[in-house]
């Protein structure tokens, strides 16, 4: 089985600061993991994934993810926020074997940027 | 536009009344899912699909029930056996041969009163 933790349940940021998100997993078999955000009554959208390769991904709206497989990690991270990244944001991971496509999701991290 | 659809936005229903919520995909995906969404709790697995007529149990899905009779459809009754139904639900599909992403519906509040 896997578990994700998501250690900040919020994070207030000014404008055009710098932010990271924090997400580790535990699991005992290889993961891919995900990036999600959601804004207020909405679905979910992909931020960003790592299923191999360079362990630094980019994603969608400047955002960007580091897996760290000693400190199994997936850590979030922004240069610099605008107050259209307020939101909810979720770590999720699942088994990269087939068959077993089922996602793992954090408790979430609420973003608020402060003007 | 390719996507998945829920509906209906908001829903209210009456304590012992069963409701379904629906959710399409024009996606062509195998997989389906449906989460419930609770403040604080993130997003819990109620049940999934991963081909037409099958279904799997998921971690919460207790007082739920869900079909799967079309690949673009996996509706969920929620039923007078659930104790507290007042939530976010979210359905999502998945293309299984990709290893690609779930994507997500913009989902149903459904509110008990």
């Amino acid at each position: 089985a896997q578990s994700v933790t998501q250690l900040d349940s919020q994070v207030p940021v000014f404008e055009e600061a710098p932010v990271e998100l924090r997400c580790n997993y535990s699991s005992s078999v290889s993961v891919y993991l995900f990036w999600y955000v959601q804004y207020p009554n909405q679905g979910l959208q992909l931020l960003l994934k790592y299923l191999s390769g360079s362990t630094l991904v980019k994603g969608i709206n400047g955002f960007e993810a580091e897996f760290n497989k000693s400190q199994t990690s997936f850590h979030l991270r922004k240069p610099s926020v605008h107050i259209s990244d307020t939101a909810e944001y979720f770590c999720a991971v699942r088994p990269t074997n087939f068959g077993n496509e089922k996602l793992t999701f954090g408790t979430g991290t609420r973003l608020t940027i402060i003007p | 536009d390719g996507g998945i659809t829920q509906s209906p936005k908001y829903l209210f229903r009456k304590e012992g009344q069963n409701v379904t919520l629906s959710c399409e995909q024009n996606l062509n995906h195998d997989a389906m899912y449906w989460y419930r969404q609770d403040p604080g709790q993130g997003l819990r697995l109620i049940y999934y699909s991963q081909i037409v007529n099958d279904f799997q149990k998921g971690d919460i899905a207790e007082g739920y029930s869900v079909s799967r009779e079309k690949k673009e459809s996996f509706p969920l009754t929620v039923t007078s056996a659930q104790k507290n139904p007042t939530a976010f639900y979210l359905c999502a599909s998945q293309d299984r041969e990709a290893y690609n992403e779930q994507f997500f519906g913009p989902g149903t509040r459904l509110t008990v009163l």
